[in-house]
């Protein structure tokens, strides 16, 4: 069975901390994204990968950078924690045909991350 | 960036009832995905539909691809409280990049 992990479930960090958001898929994937969910405003993209040591900004970058160091990791980095970061973080990552028809994205689990 | 409306926002049925969700776009899209989140799980992908008019089915699902390609929709035939969550259409864009609808969120009553 294909998966995306998360290495978290659930986080509570101090505002100010350095915060590290793991992510491993093993479909050999060569996409990989980080999105926030927060109700309301829906899924919302924060950065994206296409290769290794390839990254990309998405919509809400500001707080956050990202590292691809091998094809099946993609980490989510918080420079410094604030109260407006707490979301639940979700990982995905797809092959990059997207006109395949059966082309999607395979999320993780997520990792609700708190900050207080 | 390409932007998709969906709606309703919210969506309470009497099990046994029809359900539809819809998503628009004022531009022409290449292609658009669904996905079914269940409460308290992740987005899993249901079916990505590229041609015009396109109409697929799942079991008791249908997803139509509108003939000028801006718009789509999920139709669920006698909904089950296995149905239950928020459904989202998605649209690709450079990179494969995925921007989400806002979901419509659909709670069956038994």
């Amino acid at each position: 069975d294909v998966k995306v992990t998360q290495s978290s479930r659930y986080l509570v960090k101090r505002t100010g901390e350095k915060v590290f958001l793991e992510c491993v898929q093993d479909m050999d994937h060569e996409n990989m994204f980080w999105y926030r969910q927060d109700p309301g405003l829906g899924l919302r993209l924060i950065y994206f990968s296409y290769d290794v040591k390839m990254k990309e900004k998405g919509d809400i970058p500001e707080g956050y950078s990202v590292s691809r160091e091998k094809k099946e990791r993609f980490s989510l980095i918080l420079e410094s924690a604030s109260t407006n970061q707490t979301s639940m973080y979700l990982c995905a990552s797809s092959f990059p045909s997207a006109g395949d028809p059966n082309y999607g994205y395979t999320f993780g689990s997520g990792t609700r991350l708190t900050v207080v | 960036g390409q932007q998709v409306m969906q709606i309703p926002q919210y969506q309470h049925v009497q099990e046994g009832e029809d359900f539809t969700t819809y998503c628009n776009s004022s531009t022409t899209l290449s292609n658009i995905q669904w996905y079914k989140q269940r409460p308290g799980g992740h987005p899993v992908f249901l079916i990505q539909l590229v041609k015009s008019g396109e109409v697929k089915k799942q079991k008791r699902l249908t997803f139509q691809f509108g003939e000028a390609k801006k718009n789509s929709s999920l139709h669920i035939t006698a909904t089950q409280t296995t149905d239950v969550g928020t459904y989202f259409c998605a649209i690709s864009g450079g990179y494969q990049k995925v921007t989400f609808g806002t979901g419509t969120k659909l709670q069956v009553i038994p």
